[in-house]
């Protein structure tokens, strides 16, 4: 059965601070890795990943796939209160998206 | 509105009764998904569509619930004889194949007393 693990579950830093979030995976038929924001309702896409070594960027967000080691990460640098959520981590395999529990994020201002 | 839509946004319902949530997702969409989340945990697969044709269903989803998308556009979702046990978030998504990422609605937050 596919499994995605995320890591750490909980994270509070003060504003300014750069943050790492992990996600690892174990899945058959991998397609793309997939990150989203939830606040308080729907979660809101990121990011897609599906090739190795290439970061993709947005604003002060970047992630990156390492598809050797079966894991991706996601970079908030300069953070703000609004990044304040719980960032969620899924593959796209078997024609459906695995999450993982998500990273909860908490920004002191 | 272009996004995905679901409702209603909040059900309350008695221990025992029947409930029906909808989605109507993106219109060029061709597969909808229906996740269910529970608190602390990341969403959960519980069946899709594509077009009108259930592909698959999760063993999470008993007998008791139910989904249908009768002409490829709007999906519903029933779940019969509530137990306490259903009170969740069941989210939407759709998507164009699957492969430019997927839409999540709002969610129908669903309360079981």
């Amino acid at each position: 059965e596919d499994k995605v693990v995320q890591s750490p579950l909980s994270l509070v830093v003060h504003e300014g601070d750069t943050v790492t979030l992990n996600c690892s995976y174990e899945v058959t038929n991998f397609r793309s890795l997939l990150w989203y924001k939830q606040e308080k309702k729907a979660p809101t896409f990121l990011f897609m990943l599906t090739s190795s070594g290439i970061e993709k960027k947005s604003g002060r967000l970047s992630s990156i796939l390492d598809k050797k080691e079966l894991f991706s990460i996601l970079n908030i640098t300069a953070t703000q209160t609004g990044d304040s959520a719980i960032y969620l981590c899924a593959e796209f395999g078997n024609e459906k998206l695995t999450f993982g529990t998500g990273t909860r994020l908490t920004i002191i201002p | 509105d272009t996004g995905v839509s679901q409702d209603p946004r909040h059900k309350i319902t008695k221990r025992g009764q029947n409930v029906t949530f909808r989605c109507d997702p993106i219109s060029e969409h061709n597969r909808l998904y229906w996740y269910r989340q529970t608190l602390g945990q990341g969403p959960e697969f519980l069946t899709y569509f594509q077009n009108e044709a259930q592909l698959e269903k999760s063993r999470l989803l008993s007998d008791r619930f139910s989904a249908e998308r009768p002409k490829g556009s709007f999906s519903t979702l029933e779940i019969q004889r509530t137990e306490q046990g259903d009170s969740a978030m069941y989210l939407c998504a759709s998507s164009l194949d699957g492969r430019y990422g997927y839409t999540f609605g709002s969610g129908t937050r669903l309360t079981v007393v």
